[in-house]
Formats: structure tokens, C-alpha cells, sequence
């Protein structure tokens, strides 16, 4: 059972331009919610991460928006560079209930454009 | 600071076979996690070590297993090699558990099944 759905699988975007990926998820007791970076032949790397008692966090050109209602989150990058490119997953975790498992998206090929 | 090592980077292996890949976790980090990722796929968990001893599974048959040693460091053993277990195999550590802990990921180790 897919538990985080992440949108859309491919983006291509001027440079300068707003990149903006979404993820859903189910579970409510998700309590933890980080977005990885991934270059091709390198692991993920820990972009940003929120906590569901704020419904915005951002970190230089990242930001990530939280609708709790909704069960929804997504990640804005802001003046899109061509080093951006890279694959981005959501992840999701129960922290609250002892659970560090990270249930991953599918992930987002994003490729900035100049 | 040395990050997550991971060793080897590459491996190709019979299906049949046994593989043991190793894991390094990020200095002053005491906790290891074990992710699969195939091909244009998120990381799916397998497994969590907290104190050397496994603290949580995902769903993976047990022919997937693992150690962590007392300096904290990890093994993840595959017995019986799957074509299908063709991936690449990733090391996550972070410090303690709970809410506030960040998972940091290593480059991970290619394993290809022939």
C-alpha cells in the first residue's frame, strides 16, 4: 500500500522559474515529514524537513508548505538553478509512535532549463 | 566529519549467491537503517539497528538480514540472491530516536544479480 503519493513524476522548468512538487499522504499518524535530494549515483541527501505544528518552513531557496487538513505537503524551490536538477522524494515518519521508518514517494526528476 | 560510508560501491553477484554489504555510520551517530531502492523507485526500509539489536522491519523476507557491531557499524546479509534483488542499497544513521532525530544516507552500494 502506497502511503505517500508525490507528483508529478517529471518537471522540467526555466531557470529563475519556481519549481513546485506536492505530496499526499494517508497515515495520520505521520508526524515527520523530510524532502531528499538524490544526484544520479549518489544517495539521498536531507533537503529540508517539517513538523506538523507549522504550516510553512523554509530554508534559503526551499520551502516547504504543510496543509494538515488536508493531508498534503509540497516543496518550493525558488529562483530554480540548472544545479538543481536532481531527483526529489518526500518522505514520511511516525515519530510519535517510535516508528523512524521513512515511507518514501516515488520521487520527481526535476530538470531546470536555461 | 566523516559522513555514511558504504562498502563496496559496486557489486555483481550470482543469482543463488550470498552478499554481505557494510555500512559506516556518520560519526557520533549510534542508530543505522537499511533502505532498497530500485530502479526510478523511492527507497522501500528494510531494516532498523538501534543497540545492535534489530528494532524495526519492513517487508522483506528473511533472507535479508543484518548485525550492528559495538562501534555502532552495520552489515546487511542477502542470502539466496533474487534477480529481482538487483537495487541499490542504502545506509541511513542518525543519533538516538525520536522526534528529532535526521536520517543521513551514504552513496550506497550497486548490487546487480546476474
Amino acid at each position: 500500500q502506497q502511503q505517500v503519493k508525490q507528483s508529478p513524476q517529471s518537471l522540467i522548468v526555466q531557470k529563475g522559474g519556481i519549481s513546485i512538487i506536492n505530496c499526499a499522504y494517508e497515515n495520520t499518524a505521520f508526524d515527520y515529514f523530510p524532502w531528499y535530494q538524490q544526484f544520479p549515483g549518489k544517495g539521498p541527501a536531507l533537503l529540508i524537513a517539517i513538523r506538523p505544528d507549522v504550516s510553512e518552513k523554509k530554508e534559503g531557496r526551499f520551502t516547504i508548505s504543510f496543509n494538515k487538513s488536508a493531508k498534503q505537503f509540497s516543496l518550493h524551490i525558488m529562483d530554480s538553478q540548472p544545479g538543481d536538477s536532481a531527483t526529489y522524494f518526500c518522505a514520511a515518519s511516525a515519530r510519535r509512535q517510535g516508528n523512524e521508518k521513512l515511507t518514501f514517494g516515488t520521487g520527481t526528476r526535476l530538470t531546470i532549463i536555461p | 566529519d566523516a559522513g555514511v560510508t558504504q562498502s563496496p560501491t559496486h557489486l555483481i553477484k550470482t543469482r543463488g549467491q550470498q552478499v554481505t554489504l557494510r555500512c559506516s555510520p556518520k560519526s557520533g551517530h549510534d542508530t543505522v537503517s537499511w533502505y532498497q531502492q530500485a530502479l526510478g523507485q523511492g527507497p522501500q526500509f528494510i531494516f532498523q539497528y538501534y543497540e545492535e539489536e534489530e528494532r524495526q522491519r519492513g517487508n522483506f523476507p528473511d533472507r535479508f538480514s543484518g548485525h550492528q557491531f559495538p562501534n555502532y557499524s552495520s552489515e546487511l546479509n542477502v542470502n539466496a540472491l533474487l534477480l529481482g534483488d538487483s537495487a541499490l542499497y542504502l545506509c541511513a544513521s542518525s543519533l538516538g530516536l525520536g522526534l528529532n532525530t535526521e536520517a543521513f544516507f551514504g552513496q550506497g552500494t550497486r548490487l546487480t544479480v546476474v
